[in-house]
């Protein structure tokens, strides 16, 4: 089974502009969940998505945004760059159905993202 | 709000030694906890995890033990290899949190042969 996987692993963007990272989750896996991880605050939650709704949300400002396919692929957006979003995005997916399920979180090799 | 506290690294050590990283946690509800390894360059792995106190999570020699009582879960191994040298994230989750991952700021270990 194929696992978690994010493109580009690297991107290199100009302050001001905006990005967009993909994650394709583990096959039947619906749940897909984003971090950001720097060396200052370490690793922060953006948001979860599911059957294409975002189901809970970190405290990220609105620059900071997501989307989830019928197929389970998430994208997520960052617009008007900052140089402090320099970091490496990390997506995970699981297959958490309900609210209330805890199961494991299965991680991508992330995108490492450089704001310039 | 939860909260995770890992020691500071980064911890170095010989091959074989005894290793203890301590991990304790503030929690409003009945978290699992979690502990997951990154290699350099690669994503994170879950290493173990317990979802209700006094349950041992074990894997690959590496163990850690929930304490209600000391909000603790240090993670342990007896005799350490080269090629356990990565950094190490104590991470909880819990209903109240949606079940977001909270991570704790990682511990970073190089193991010398």
């Amino acid at each position: 089974k194929a696992g978690v996987t994010q493109t580009p692993r690297y991107l290199i963007k100009t302050r001001g502009q905006q990005v967009t990272l993909s994650c394709s989750p583990i096959s039947g896996h619906r749940s897909v969940s984003w971090y950001q991880q720097t060396p200052g605050q370490g690793l922060q939650f953006l948001f979860e998505y599911f059957s294409e709704t975002q189901r809970n949300k970190g405290n990220f400002p609105g620059r900071f945004s997501g989307r989830q396919f019928s197929n389970s692929r998430s994208e997520m957006n960052v617009s008007t760059l900052e140089l402090g979003d320099s970091a490496l995005y990390l997506c995970a997916s699981s297959d958490r159905r309900t609210a209330t399920e805890n199961t494991e979180a299965f991680f991508g090799q992330g995108t490492r993202l450089t704001v310039v | 709000g939860n909260s995770v506290t890992q020691m500071e690294g980064p911890v170095t050590l010989s091959e074989e030694a005894f290793l203890t990283i301590n991990c304790t946690y503030t929690a409003t509800g009945y978290p699992s906890l979690f502990w997951y390894v990154q290699y350099p360059g690669e994503g994170l792995q879950l290493l173990l995890k317990a979802t209700k106190a006094d349950d041992k999570g074990s894997n690959k020699g590496f163990e850690a033990t929930y304490r209600k009582e000391t909000t603790s879960f240090h993670l342990e191994k007896g005799s350490v290899q080269v090629s356990d040298s990565a950094v190490y994230f104590c991470a909880l989750s819990d209903m109240n949190s949606g079940y977001a991952l909270n991570f704790g700021k990682g511990t970073s270990l190089l193991v010398t042969p």
